[in-house]
C-alpha cells in the first residue's frame, strides 16, 4: 500500500532561519511526487512536481529535492508570508489517485 | 480567469438531510476529484471521474454520491448515510488520468460542511 509520512508535524521558525521539511514515501513505481501549499480555510495551491531521484525544482525561497525514499522542501530565509501547511503527495505507477501525507504546519515569526 | 469554483463556502446540515456541494471548472480538464480533509489527516479521496458519465469510488465513498453529466461539473451529495460528515471538502481537477502522464491536480477553494 502506498504511504506518505511528513515530518515534522509542525515547525516554528524565526524570519530568516532556513530549514527543511521531510516527506518520506513508499510507493510501487513512483509516477510523480507533488508538493502543495495550503493556507487556512483554503484549497491547496500546487507548487512542484518531481519525477525521478536527483531532480530538484526551485520557486522563490522554496527548493524541492527527491531521492528514492524521500523528498525535502528546503525553505531559505523564510518570511512570515511563507507560513502555511505544506502537503506532499505521491502517485504510483499502478494507481489512479494521489496519496497525501498529513502535512507540515509551518509558522514563521518576524 | 481559468479555475475551479466550489459553492457554497460554508454549509450547515441537519441530521438526516442530504446536501449537495457544487464544483465547476473551466480548465477543460477531463478528470475531476472530491476529497475530504479532517484536522491532522491527509486528504482522503471520496470519488473521482475520468470522463463524462463515468466515475469511480475512492477510499471513503460510503455515504456519498456523485454525478458527471457535464465535463465542467462534478457535484457531490452527502447523504444521511454518512455518519460523520463534518469536514472540509475539496474538489480538484487534472488534465487526465493517462498512466503515461503525471497530471498535477489543481484544487478549488473548498466547502466547509458542519452538521448541526
Amino acid at each position: 500500500e502506498d504511504q506518505v509520512t511528513q515530518s515534522p508535524e509542525a515547525l516554528r521558525l524565526q524570519e530568516g532561519e532556513s530549514s527543511s521539511l521531510n516527506c518520506s514515501y513508499t510507493v510501487s513505481g513512483l509516477r510523480g511526487l507533488f508538493w502543495y501549499r495550503q493556507d487556512p480555510g483554503k484549497g491547496p495551491e500546487f507548487l512542484f512536481t518531481l519525477y525521478s531521484a536527483g531532480e530538484e525544482k526551485e520557486k522563490e525561497r522554496l527548493k524541492a529535492t527527491l531521492t528514492k525514499k524521500e523528498s525535502f522542501l528546503h525553505i531559505t530565509a523564510p518570511k512570515p508570508e511563507d507560513s502555511a501547511t505544506y502537503l506532499c503527495a505521491v502517485r504510483s505507477e499502478y494507481g489512479n489517485k494521489l496519496v497525501f501525507g498529513a502535512g507540515t504546519i509551518l509558522r514563521v515569526k518576524s | 480567469d481559468g479555475g475551479i469554483t466550489q459553492s457554497p463556502k460554508y454549509l450547515f446540515r441537519k441530521e438526516g438531510q442530504n446536501v449537495t456541494l457544487s464544483c465547476e471548472q473551466n480548465l477543460n480538464h477531463d478528470a475531476m476529484y472530491w476529497y475530504r480533509q479532517d484536522p491532522g489527516q491527509g486528504l482522503r479521496l471520496i470519488y473521482y471521474s475520468q470522463i463524462v458519465n463515468d466515475f469511480q469510488k475512492g477510499d471513503i465513498a460510503e455515504g456519498y454520491s456523485v454525478s458527471r453529466e457535464k465535463k465542467e461539473s462534478f457535484p457531490l451529495t452527502v447523504t444521511s448515510a454518512q455518519k460523520n460528515p463534518t469536514a472540509f471538502y475539496l474538489c480538484a481537477s487534472s488534465s487526465g488520468l493517462n498512466r503515461g502522464s503525471y497530471n498535477e491536480q489543481f484544487f478549488g477553494p473548498g466547502t466547509r460542511l458542519t452538521v448541526l
